[in-house]
């Protein structure tokens, strides 16, 4: 058990629908990183929350939001989905800003689009 | 392009043979970390180096990190089929602190009996 936790592990969806995937840091983490992985590109930066407040934008499709609440747990939104959607979406968190040594990453959330 | 280039894509290898994966860039990296990932898990943190020429070992593996700061190997002595998985390697920018860890495509390693 990595201490970041991932909810729920699988999830199948139709085209078109929202989805809600949830994370929770390491206890004493304040970053929160959402990344997207898929067999063709790897692992891509979605975006990053420090302690409340975005922090950095990576390759996040507008149909895609996030946030990160006060007691630091963290939601991804995914909306209007399309088949390209499908793929492993991990969240990691760190203690400071910049993840400089090292982040802990989640089991994972399977987002299955049909 | 990949900011991160990762050789070779796939490797297989009876147990007991030693092995070199490597990660190269044509950036600068103020850290270079390597993870290990197996089937239906996330990445887990093997170790971080930040100075170059840095070279770190964790029992059968050794780290090193380049005197530029470009780029990383990996070397597993002895491997064994335990050490089978995704090999990841991952950097923080010089300068760009902000823009979250950037990862290679990773190494698939498979160490048969």
């Amino acid at each position: 058990d990595s201490g970041v936790t991932q909810t729920p592990k699988h999830l199948i969806t139709a085209t078109g629908q929202r989805v809600t995937l949830r994370c929770s840091p390491r206890s004493g983490d304040l970053s929160v990183y959402w990344y997207q992985q898929s067999l063709d590109q790897g692992l891509q930066f979605l975006i990053q929350y420090y302690n409340g407040e975005e922090r950095a934008k990576g390759n996040i499709l507008e149909r895609f939001s996030a946030q990160q609440f006060p007691d630091l747990h963290s939601e991804l939104n995914l909306s209007s989905l399309e088949l390209g959607d499908s793929a492993l979406y991990f969240c990691a968190s760190s203690v400071g800003g910049q993840g400089s040594y090292g982040y802990t990453f989640g089991s994972g959330t399977r987002l299955t689009v049909v | 392009t990949q900011l991160l280039e990762q050789s070779p894509q796939f490797l297989s290898i009876q147990e007991g043979e030693n092995l070199t994966v490597y990660c190269n860039s044509s950036s600068v990296f103020s850290s270079l970390q390597w993870y290990r990932q197996e089937p239906g898990e996330g990445p887990v943190l093997l170790v971080t180096v930040v100075t170059g020429g840095e070279v770190k070992k964790l029992k059968r593996l050794t780290f090193q990190f380049g005197d530029a700061r470009k780029d990383s190997s990996l070397h597993i002595t002895a491997a064994q089929p335990g050490d089978t998985g995704l090999y990841l390697c991952a950097g923080v920018r010089s300068g760009r602190g902000a823009d979250g860890l950037t990862f290679g495509k990773g190494t698939h390693l498979i160490i048969q009996p």
